[in-house]
């Protein structure tokens, strides 16, 4: 149980291209989802807190316009990449947590690299 | 402020126990997790432990938790070679009434024969 799918999970496009990456909780509902960005041999930075039917969270430096948020249902977020730039390039990975609970560790896809040319 | 440090590297004998150690600063921190990561992949969660407990055991893996010192230690016993990875030490951070995750730099673990 648990399962969290990430697609597209490798990108290779154009700077000046918007990019989609989705994000979906397969067997349980996820009122909050989390949008990584992980560098190479580096750790996880936490980018945007994902909320079901409100708007993200977005942490210090992350520019909202640039990375768009949508957490349209208890089962899927998207991260947009708008504009992308060769410095955007990056892994991005998303977590979800089970429904309200805090009390449940958050279950991460398998991630997507993204690569601007 | 938020801090996860951890061992960069650690290279261990295939059937021999690895010990992984994280220390962490948020003494208010309710859970610690510890992650998995595979080349290319994302993450894989191994185990976690609630603060109010000293030591989890799950099969091969051990976790022990010193809340006093905030360390926080994963010991794989019988390491294989598909135990290769990178492992990270995370703890729970309540920040403006929403829960994340802040991470270690991750311990690289070698398997070899």
């Amino acid at each position: 149980g648990a399962v969290v799918s990430q697609h597209p999970s490798r990108v290779i496009c154009k700077s000046g291209t918007s990019v989609k990456i989705e994000c979906r909780s397969l067997d349980f509902q996820a009122t909050t989802m989390f949008w990584y960005r992980q560098f190479p041999k580096q750790s996880l930075m936490l980018m945007a807190t994902s909320n079901e039917g409100s708007k993200a969270t977005y942490e210090q430096g992350v520019e909202k316009d640039k990375f768009l948020i949508n957490h349209a249902s208890l089962t899927l977020s998207t991260l947009t990449v708008t504009s992308a730039h060769p410095e955007d390039s990056s892994f991005y990975i998303c977590s979800a947590s089970v429904s309200w609970d805090f009390n449940q560790p958050q279950h991460f896809g398998d991630g997507t690299r993204l690569s601007i040319l | 402020g938020e801090d996860v440090e951890q061992s960069l590297f650690l290279s261990v004998r295939e059937g021999d126990s690895s010990v992984i150690n994280c220390t962490y600063t948020d003494s208010s921190s309710t859970y610690l997790y510890w992650y998995k990561q595979e080349p290319g992949a994302g993450l894989q969660l191994l185990t976690y432990i609630f603060s109010n407990m000293d030591m989890k055991q799950d099969q091969r893996l051990t976790v022990l938790l010193n809340k006093k010192d905030k360390h926080l230690s994963l010991r794989i016993a019988d390491t294989q070679t598909g135990d290769s990875a990178i492992y990270f030490c995370a703890e729970r951070w309540l920040s403006g009434g929403y829960n994340k995750l802040i991470f270690g730099a991750g311990t690289r673990l070698a398997v070899h024969p």
